[in-house]
């Protein structure tokens, strides 16, 4: 398969644990963004990479995220000190330099925090 | 503040019957416009776009969506639906020089036979 990988697919954790996220993008594809969905509600832009560089961090993104790309290619996205707030679906999307205008989503991440 | 608008929570249609998804948004300059569909326990997927051009765009599974700039809306249309259309639909918009897209709250469609 092809398209954009992501692990875990479900993340149960304790309140004021650290987290972590794995993406692995299209191969070839040099942009990558992070968005986050709740329950009931659109997915809301967090942060993108233009290969290894974070361009844009949403104000959403609080100090306890941390997002990285180390060699442009899969990404990270680490929560700390988890907050029940946090509880919600983490997707990865991924598009390629040729054509900025379509991103391809993996399955997502859905973290709960008891 | 940019925004979009999925006025239906829920759309229901019989099978056959033509279908209308409806979208709005407020975002300034000309933006891109996207509508994205999500299976259960599947990933977004993309359906279609507007960039420019002809305001009739057409996507994937039959699905074709009409930009009108005057009503700053980007409704998602199908002639005749089917049971396997039933899913949570995403309006999406990404204003000109960002990259990133903004999505609406999204539309769950049932179709029933």
């Amino acid at each position: 398969d092809t398209g954009v990988s992501q692990n875990p697919r479900h993340k149960i954790t304790k309140r004021g644990q650290n987290v972590t996220f794995r993406c692995d993008p299209i191969s070839e594809h040099n942009r990558l963004y992070w968005y986050r969905q709740t329950l009931g509600q659109g997915p809301e832009f967090l942060t993108y990479f233009q290969n290894e560089a974070q361009l844009e961090k949403s104000r959403l993104l609080s100090d306890r995220f941390s997002a990285e790309r180390p060699k442009g290619s899969f990404s990270t996205l680490e929560i700390q000190r988890t907050e029940q707030g946090d509880s919600a679906m983490y997707l990865c999307a991924s598009s390629p330099p040729r054509d900025l205008t379509e991103a391809f989503f993996g399955q997502g991440t859905r973290l709960t925090v008891v | 503040a940019q925004s979009v608008a999925q006025p239906e929570d829920q759309v229901k249609v019989a099978e056959g019957n033509p279908l209308t998804v409806k979208c709005t948004y407020s975002v300034s300059g000309n933006p891109y416009l996207f509508w994205y569909v999500q299976y259960p326990n599947r990933g977004l997927q993309f359906l279609l776009k507007y960039i420019t051009g002809d305001n009739l765009v057409k996507g994937s599974y039959g699905f074709e969506a009409e930009f009108n700039k005057s009503q700053t809306s980007f409704h998602l249309k199908k002639p005749s639906a089917l049971v396997s259309d039933s899913a949570l639909y995403f309006c999406a918009v990404s204003p000109l020089g960002a990259d990133k897209l903004i999505f609406g709250t999204g539309t769950r469609l049932q179709v029933f036979p």
